[in-house]
Parts: C-alpha cells; structure tokens; sequence
C-alpha cells in the first residue's frame, strides 16, 4: 500500500521568506502526483499537478518537483505572503487503483 | 468555472440514523471519488467510480454504499450511524479516471449526535 509521508509536519515562516515543503512515498508506481492546499474547515484547492512522466510544474509563486525514482516531491513557495497561512497537502495517485493516497499535511503560518 | 457541488454542507444526525450526501461532478467529468476526513486527520480514501461503475474501494464501511448515476452525480448513503462517522466528507470529481487532475468540493460536515 502506497504510505505518503510529508515534512515538517507545522512550519512557521516571517512574511516575505521563500519555503519548500517536502513530501514522499513508498511506490514509486504513480500515475501523478497533487498539491492542494487546505483552509481550516474548507475544501481541498488544487495547486498543482505533476504527471508521473513531468519532473516539475510552475504556477505564479509555486513551483512543485517531482522525483519519482526516490519518491520525492517538493513544493517550493517563493516571497510568501499571510494569505499562505493554510494546511498543504500532497496526493499521490497510484497506478495500482483509482485512488489519491494523501500525506498527513504541513501547517504553514505566515507571519505578518 | 463550475466546480464540484457538495450537498447538504451540513448535516447533523442522532445515532442509527441514516444519512445521504449527494455530489454533483465538475460538466464532462466521469470520475467521482469520495473521502472522509477526520478532525486533524488526513483524506482517507471510501470508494471511486469512473463511468458509473465502481473502479476502487478503500476503507468504507459496510454500513456506507454509494452509486454513480446516469447523469454522473454520485450519493454516499450512510446508515446505522455511530458518532466516529463525525466527519467532513468529501466528493471529488475528474475526467479520464487516473491520470488527470481532480477537483474537489468544499465538503460535506457530517456531525452525529
């Protein structure tokens, strides 16, 4: 079963600081992997999708990486602002089954 | 854009009560996907179903059972509750089944009295 694990699991940064927040897993048999991003209590926001075949993807201030042969993602959020301040999810989608395995989540704040 | 619709937002049920959360996928999209998450936890996996078939199952009750219709919405049907089903439920949709990206709704908050 894929296990997908992210570090840290609480990160808490000044405003303005670039961050990358790390996720891994076991199986390195994926169809792609997710970013999404979560408000307390909200819904799930996709950020960001990587195909197992990409090794990186851009959008605004986010940049994801991909390496699949080590089981390892990155999210790199550049000059980050308050409105960051949001649980941050990876979700891998294996090709073993329809189904995303999620990470537990890193709990970003950004402090003014 | 249209997003996925999640309804009720919030429901609340004593125990042993029944309950059914209804999804409405992203137009065009085939693939549903359903997950509780728990206070703190992350997104486990219920069960998945592309062009109304079921395609995956995860960590679903038997008590639970869900179905994808001719129109592509989906309904989670919960019975015999007990206060662990307390949890916010979510219903994702996506196009192509595995390796497109997929769209959440805001959720359902199930809470069980």
């Amino acid at each position: 079963k894929q296990e997908v694990t992210q570090i840290p699991a609480a990160l808490s940064v000044p405003e303005g600081e670039n961050l990358v927040l790390n996720c891994s897993f076991t199986d390195s048999a994926i169809y792609n992997l997710q970013w999404f991003r979560q408000d307390p209590g909200k819904g799930l926001t996709s950020l960001l999708l990587i195909q197992s075949s990409q090794r990186e993807q851009t959008s605004g201030r986010l940049n994801a990486s991909l390496d699949k042969s080590s089981g390892r993602s990155t999210l790199y959020i550049a000059a980050s602002q308050p409105g960051d301040s949001a649980t941050y999810l990876c979700a891998v989608n294996s090709n073993t089954g329809n189904q995303f395995y999620f990470g537990t989540g890193t709990s970003l704040t950004v402090i003014p | 854009a249209a997003g996925v619709i999640q309804s009720p937002r919030h429901l609340i049920k004593e125990k042993r009560e029944t309950a059914t959360l209804k999804c409405y996928p992203i137009p065009r999209h085939d693939t549903v996907y359903w997950y509780q998450q728990g206070p703190g936890q992350d997104p486990q996996f219920l069960i998945s179903f592309y062009e109304k078939m079921q395609s995956d199952k995860g960590s679903i009750p038997d008590r639970f059972s869900a179905q994808q219709f001719s129109d592509y919405h989906s309904e989670l049907n919960m019975s015999s509750l007990e206060l662990g089903d307390s949890a916010l439920y979510f219903c994702a949709s996506s196009f192509g089944g595995l390796n497109t990206e997929a769209f959440f709704g805001q959720g359902t908050r199930l809470t069980v009295v």
